[in-house]
């Protein structure tokens, strides 16, 4: 089946720090999606891409849609403590389910 | 808007006993997800409904787990009987996209089997 390989796995950066993950792929999706998940919660839905090449932002929240269809990016500006959580990846290709990467674990230190 | 309620929040039971997980979507969303979530696997889709109607339950793990949608606003996840593997948090998610993103997660049932 798909897999999706997200890096990396987990990150401790300082307060006002950017960061960077990324989501890779064995197969082309139409679709990238990017989720966090606060501990205790269920995912939210940050930002969504449905354009190869795409380049999107959400506040401090920046995403792109890989040119090849097979990887996408995450930026988060000026992180601060709140941005602590999982970040999860997923990514669909026509009408099938949603596919899940393992996560990016963010730790912020003030 | 109400987002999408899960209930129980937290579920602690014996191996061998029945475990019902329930669902309530947000109002007018079409489809319904379950998902399993565990650190070795991740989440995990473990069948979703559209319009009330079961459409892919290949991530069902076997036959002990069953899922039914009996109303556009109640689903229910059923494992029986449950074992220590099945411990997990499980989600529902529901969305009214076309492309069947799920878009709304609930907060999960955090299941503990002993």
């Amino acid at each position: 089946g798909q897999q999706l390989n997200q890096s990396p796995q987990s990150m401790f950066i300082q307060e006002g720090e950017d960061v960077s993950m990324n989501c890779t792929s064995s197969s082309i999706f139409n679709t990238w999606l990017w989720y966090k998940q606060d501990p205790g919660e269920g995912p939210v839905l940050l930002i969504a891409l449905y354009k190869a090449g795409e380049l999107t932002s959400n506040g401090r929240l920046t995403a792109q849609f890989g040119t090849t269809r097979k990887d996408s990016f995450l930026n988060i500006s000026a992180s601060i403590p709140s941005d602590v959580g999982i970040y999860f990846c997923a990514g669909q290709l026509g009408n099938t389910p949603l596919v899940f990467g393992k996560g990016t674990r963010l730790s912020v230190i003030a | 808007d109400a987002g999408v309620i899960q209930s129980p929040r937290h579920e602690v039971t014996e191996m061998g006993q029945e475990v019902t997980l329930r669902c309530k979507p947000i109002s007018g969303h079409d489809y319904l997800f379950w998902y399993r979530q565990t650190m070795m696997r991740g989440l995990e889709l473990l069948i979703y409904f559209n319009n009330n109607v079961p459409i892919d339950d290949s991530g069902m793990p076997e036959d002990r787990f069953s899922a039914k949608m009996p109303n556009a606003s109640f689903s229910t996840l059923k494992i029986q009987p449950s074992e220590p593997r099945d411990s997990a948090v499980y989600f529902c998610a529901s969305s009214r996209d076309r492309a069947i993103q799920p878009q709304h997660f609930g907060d999960g049932t955090r299941l503990s089997i002993l």
